[in-house]
């Protein structure tokens, strides 16, 4: 059974077209959230880390929010240097120190 | 500062040869992990080395091992390579152990591919 589980696997929008993205979670000693942006050939760059139900964290375009269950990364009015492969990672307890990833979801934003 | 910076960046052996990587974490960080990301899918943990002590290791067979020097530079070796560890291979380092939820800071890589 998978533990981080992202959707959409693939997202197309316009330029200044809203969205979210979703990254759902099945782990019981959840320590954070982490979202991060990869661009083809590179490797994953840190966005956000969100540790508790309700928290809130924003950056330029982007906002991450975190439920007991799941945690969205919305973008507002996306330009097409927003498109990249979008990760969420886990840390839980039952872990150890590792980070557990969703599949991601490739983001296209076209002008 | 440079960022976490990773050797070769790509990569082409024959099944059954062995191969070594190796990865230089930002400066001042001491823990160093490593990440095989197969196309199409998100990145999967290897192993965590923290003052040159292995603190984590993933559900990798033992054809897989790796080390950390004095220095904190880390080589990751995968013996008798098999088609299916055609990968990415990502090194990520943090200041401590990541028992404090540290963030990682990811190289570019190390693409992989095995014929």
């Amino acid at each position: 059974e998978d533990q981080v589980t992202q959707s959409p696997e693939a997202l197309r929008l316009q330029e200044g077209e809203s969205s979210s993205l979703n990254c759902s979670y099945t782990v019981s000693g959840l320590r954070g959230l982490f979202w991060y942006r990869q661009d083809p050939g590179k490797g994953p760059e840190f966005l956000f880390t969100l540790y508790s139900a309700g928290e809130e964290k924003e950056k330029e375009r982007l906002k991450a929010t975190l439920t007991k269950k799941e945690s969205f990364l919305h973008i507002t009015a996306p330009k097409p240097e927003d498109s990249a492969t979008y990760l969420c990672a886990v840390q839980a307890w039952e872990y150890g120190n590792k980070l557990v990833f969703g599949a991601g979801t490739i983001l296209r934003v076209k002008s | 500062d440079a960022g976490v910076t990773q050797s070769p960046t790509h990569l082409i052996k024959t099944r059954g040869q062995h191969v070594t990587l190796r990865c230089s974490p930002i400066s001042g960080h001491k823990s160093v992990s490593w990440y095989q990301q197969v196309l199409g899918q998100g990145p999967q943990f290897i192993f965590q080395y923290y003052e040159k002590e292995e603190r984590g290791r993933g559900n990798f067979p033992d054809r897989f091992s790796a080390r950390q020097f004095p220095n904190y530079s880390s080589e990751l070796n995968v013996n008798a390579l098999l088609l299916g560890d055609s990968a990415l291979y990502l090194c990520a380092s943090s200041l401590g152990q990541q028992t404090t939820n540290e963030k990682l800071f990811f190289g570019s890589g190390t693409q992989l591919s095995v014929l």
